[in-house]
């Protein structure tokens, strides 16, 4: 079945413990991208990837870091967590990431719910 | 203003209704426009992607008026299953950028 996993689900932790939230799709997409949602602001963009090796800042990209080492891969880091990116993350693929063809639109994960204390 | 903006809701329309949502982008070299559905807190899910010529997928209708800058979404014949939250999502152009309204939200009454 084609999808996008995400683990955790769910993650509760405390200030500055470092976390890695995993991200996996197995449709061999060029394009990934994390985003995080909140009551009132929508999805937002934190990094995306094109490629192997090849990632660039979205528009909130503070604080988490990111890698794309294999191309079904893409995870989300958060070295020093704090209680504002308690959010809920969300994963998506693409096959591309621009164009006007329906090869760039997106696939995602179930979602982590994230709460740091 | 906002690059993408939509009308929070939310829409409470009886079943069998037909509902129409708009949503404008503030950049003319937009490229790419979806909508996709997301119920209660769960991933969103796409719906349709949205076509220079309009596109239609059974109960649904996506249009694009670039004149005005915006898409549009109507639902006929609403069912209860339909209730949700529909973003609208633009890709910034000359970027591999995606751009999300902050969703209108549907409920149908029974």
């Amino acid at each position: 079945e084609a999808q996008v996993t995400q683990n955790p689900r769910y993650l509760i932790t405390v200030t500055g413990k470092k976390l890695t939230v995993t991200c996996s799709q197995n449709m061999n997409h060029e394009y990934m991208s994390w985003y995080r949602q909140d009551p009132g602001l929508g999805l937002r963009q934190i990094y995306y990837s094109m490629n192997v090796e090849v990632t660039d800042k979205g528009d909130v990209p503070e604080g988490y870091k990111v890698s794309r080492k294999e191309k079904r891969n893409f995870p989300l880091i958060l070295e020093s967590p704090s209680p504002n990116q308690t959010s809920l993350y969300f994963c998506a693929s693409s096959l591309e990431g621009f164009g006007t063809s329906s090869y760039n639109e997106q696939f995602f994960g179930p979602g982590t719910r994230l709460t740091v204390l | 203003r906002k690059e993408v903006e939509q009308d929070p809701g939310p829409f409470n329309v009886p079943e069998g209704a037909t509902v129409a949502f708009n949503c404008t982008y503030s950049n003319s070299a937009s490229q790419s426009f979806f909508w996709y559905r997301q119920d209660c807190r769960k991933e969103p899910k796409l719906l349709m992607s949205v076509y220079s010529s309009g596109n239609e997928d059974g109960r649904f209708t996506a249009q694009l008026n670039r004149a005005s800058q915006y898409i549009s979404l109507l639902i006929r014949d609403s069912k209860l299953s339909d209730s949700a939250t529909y973003l609208c999502v633009v890709n910034t152009p000359g970027t591999y950028k995606y751009i999300f309204g902050t969703g209108t939200r549907l409920k149908v009454l029974a």
